[in-house]
């Protein structure tokens, strides 16, 4: 089946520790982007890569880091760093400016 | 001016009405408008998207009406049925532009569908 996985599904972070949330497509899309998203705030933007080996910051990008090594992956960072990571990760694929797909997300808990 | 402003944050419908969900924008390079349709715990899916270069697309219980002079677009759901009971995101990006497709998202409206 082609799609998007992201894994884990819930995960929980102690204070200053860094996580690492996975992401994977194999729909051959060319984009992928992390969201964030909290409670009656929508979905923003934290970074995306439009190919391998580059990426490029969104909107709340500080606290976070990714790296694009292969086209099917695109994992996520939060460091500790970020002061208020509690919240629903979003990915998403596309081809080069073309509709985006999205993952099932992660849920995201600071104990 | 990257905003895209959306309403109402929840609403209300009985079964068989009609709900509608507007949005409103301010950059007017904006040329690609998708409504997003999201379950609880779920990603947001792709329900329908529009053009400026039409003022109306339907597909099935769904339409979208585009209102370019004005800024806006709305999503109208006919005949609602409880399980169109979501939260749906409008979003705006420049497919053409400088951002590369990035969408902008409204906050959403939460959709409650009573029998």
């Amino acid at each position: 089946d082609g799609g998007i996985t992201q894994s884990p599904k819930y995960l929980f972070r102690k204070e200053g520790q860094n996580v690492t949330l996975s992401c994977e497509q194999n729909l051959n899309h060319d984009a992928m982007y992390w969201y964030r998203q909290d409670p009656g705030q929508g979905l923003r933007l934290i970074y995306y890569s439009q190919i391998v080996n580059d990426f490029q910051k969104g909107d709340i990008a500080e606290g976070y880091s990714v790296s694009r090594e292969k086209k099917e992956s695109f994992p996520l960072t939060v460091t500790s760093a970020q002061k208020n990571p509690t919240a629903f990760y979003l990915c998403a694929s596309s081809y080069y400016q073309d509709e985006q797909f999205f993952g099932p997300g992660t849920r995201l808990t600071v104990l | 001016q990257q905003q895209v402003k959306q309403s109402p944050q929840s609403l209300i419908v009985q079964k068989g009405g009609i709900s509608i969900i507007n949005c409103a924008y301010e950059n007017t390079a904006f040329d690609y408008f998708p409504w997003y349709q999201q379950f609880p715990g779920k990603g947001p899916a792709l329900l329908i998207a529009i053009r400026p270069d039409v003022s109306e697309k339907k597909e099935g219980r769904f339409t979208i009406s585009f209102n370019k002079s004005a800024k806006q677009f709305s999503l109208h759901i006919m005949d609602s049925q409880p399980g169109d009971s979501a939260t749906y995101f409008c979003a705006a990006s420049m497919k053409s532009g400088g951002s590369q497709g990035n969408l902008i998202f409204g906050k959403g409206t939460k959709l409650s569908v009573k029998p």
